[in-house]
């Protein structure tokens, strides 16, 4: 069973800040299954990014993925106030990670 | 607009058992894969349950697999989750989502709102 590790738990940004949040799996994965979620208080997952580095329907261009063999990376590049949230890395659409947080610093 | 509405949730005793519905909208249901999706309280997404656009097809997690039984009707785009022999770790709120065109192991692109299943005598 491939176990996904993200880092780090938390990250402290402010509005502006680039946020790199990391997503390491425990064996080599394809990156064509691999997947980033957003997700907000109350509500459901939304998908960011799929195949690592795919933008999904609708996502701006400053969250981009990257990544391959056990290690992936989302990264933001100009944090905007609606982009704090928790952020979920998942593969072969059955394991996700346990979540990074960006919250305001 | 792709819409996805779950129901069917509710408190039920251990043991018990409950049956998740889910109705889809907005999209050609046989075309597309469809999944299960808990999140227990204050934890992350955990796959639970996968079905093909025809249905032939049927995918179930360890800690369901045997217990849990996912379903459709074409008919009626609707989704179904049998849950039986409930545990209190079945506590969660119950996502159905849509996967990508390209099949289920790339992700999932719609959710629903959930809908909240509670375990406890």
């Amino acid at each position: 069973e491939i176990v996904l590790t993200q880092s780090p738990g938390t990250l402290s940004l402010s509005p502006g800040d680039r946020a790199t949040l990391s997503c390491r799996a425990s064996q080599t994965v394809s990156r064509t299954y691999v997947a980033w979620y957003q997700q907000k208080p109350g509500q459901a997952p939304r998908l960011l990014i799929y195949s690592a580095s795919n933008r999904a329907t609708g996502i701006p261009d400053r969250f981009s993925g990257s990544g391959f063999a056990t290690d992936f990376t989302l990264t933001i590049s100009r944090l905007e106030p609606e982009d704090f949230a928790v952020y979920y890395c998942q593969q072969y659409g059955v394991t996700f990670g346990q979540g990074t947080k960006v919250e305001i610093k | 607009e792709v819409r996805l509405l779950e129901s069917g949730g509710g408190l039920v005793q251990p043991g018990g058992s409950l049956r998740l519905s889910c109705a889809a909208s907005g999209f050609t249901f046989t075309s597309y894969a469809m999944s299960w999706v808990r999140q227990a309280p204050g934890k992350g997404p955990e796959w639970v349950s996968t079905i093909s656009g025809y249905g032939d097809s049927t995918y179930h997690a360890d800690a369901v697999k045997g217990r849990f039984t996912v379903s459709r009707d074409s008919s009626t785009n609707t989704l179904f989750l049998q849950m039986n022999s409930l545990g209190v770790e079945d506590t969660a709120v119950y996502y159905c989502a849509r996967a990508l065109s390209y099949g289920w192991y790339f992700g999932f692109d719609s959710w629903g709102q959930g809908t909240l299943v509670t375990v406890s005598s």
